[in-house]
């Protein structure tokens, strides 16, 4: 099992450029999620799908958005990139949401000129 | 809104001395996680504490939780250099039935000398 994948690893945009960050997990889960890791700041929810079909806003979700295209596969795509969405994108899936970890992918490293 | 804080955010300390972790969290939630991040890389799952007194151990890392003082800890027994690390607890929401994702604290930057 390859767990969580993300593509790309790494990222450089001009401001106002727009891109899709591509996730998928391979354990059957329901859920899935994408953070972002800023210094200092610990992990920041963007937006999560609490199983296939549905998606719902996380704690900073201006200037994203995301589609649930299957089971597997959960993308996050920012449609004019500004410097302050530099960071590093994390996505995760878990069983079914509580009770059980998250499973975290290995990251993509953005940064917006 | 659920916050979650930890302290001490940095930490460092010599090898074979033990040292805890706190992380406190703001309202309900029964269910507290802790990861572990090495530099330039992926979290990992260390622990999940699912109920008031809970307490799991591997290796010379030990968590517990009390979900009436809304605290959980992470105790380092004899640390070793291959410890060093950042570490983060995390809480969900109750009311969300736990599937709207994780709350995360800042991180505990731990730093092992030999």
């Amino acid at each position: 099992n390859a767990g969580v994948t993300q593509t790309p690893k790494f990222q450089v945009l001009k401001t106002g450029q727009s891109m899709t960050l591509q996730c998928a997990q391979d354990m059957n889960h329901n859920s899935m999620y994408w953070y972002r890791q800023d210094p200092g700041m610990g992990l920041r929810l963007i937006y999560y799908s609490a199983s296939e079909g549905t998606t719902d806003k996380g704690e900073v979700p201006n200037g994203y958005n995301v589609s649930r295209l299957n089971k597997r596969e959960f993308s996050l795509r920012l449609e004019s990139a500004a410097p302050s969405q530099t960071s590093v994108y994390f996505c995760a899936s878990s069983e079914a949401g509580g009770f059980y970890e998250q499973y975290f992918g290995p990251g993509t490293r953005l940064t917006v000129t | 809104e659920l916050k979650v804080e930890q302290n001490p955010l940095f930490l460092s300390m010599q090898e074979g001395k033990n040292y805890t972790i706190y992380c406190n969290y703001s309202t309900t939630s029964d269910r507290l996680y802790w990861y572990r991040q090495d530099p330039g890389k992926s979290l990992e799952s260390l622990f999940v504490l699912l109920s008031n007194g809970a307490v799991k151990q591997e290796g010379r890392l030990m968590a517990s939780l009390d979900t009436k003082a809304r605290l959980s800890t992470l105790h380092i027994t004899a640390a070793v250099h291959d410890l060093s690390a950042t570490y983060f607890c995390a809480a969900d929401s109750t009311s969300g039935g736990g599937a709207d994702g994780l709350t995360f604290g800042k991180g505990t930057h731990l730093i092992i000398q030999p």
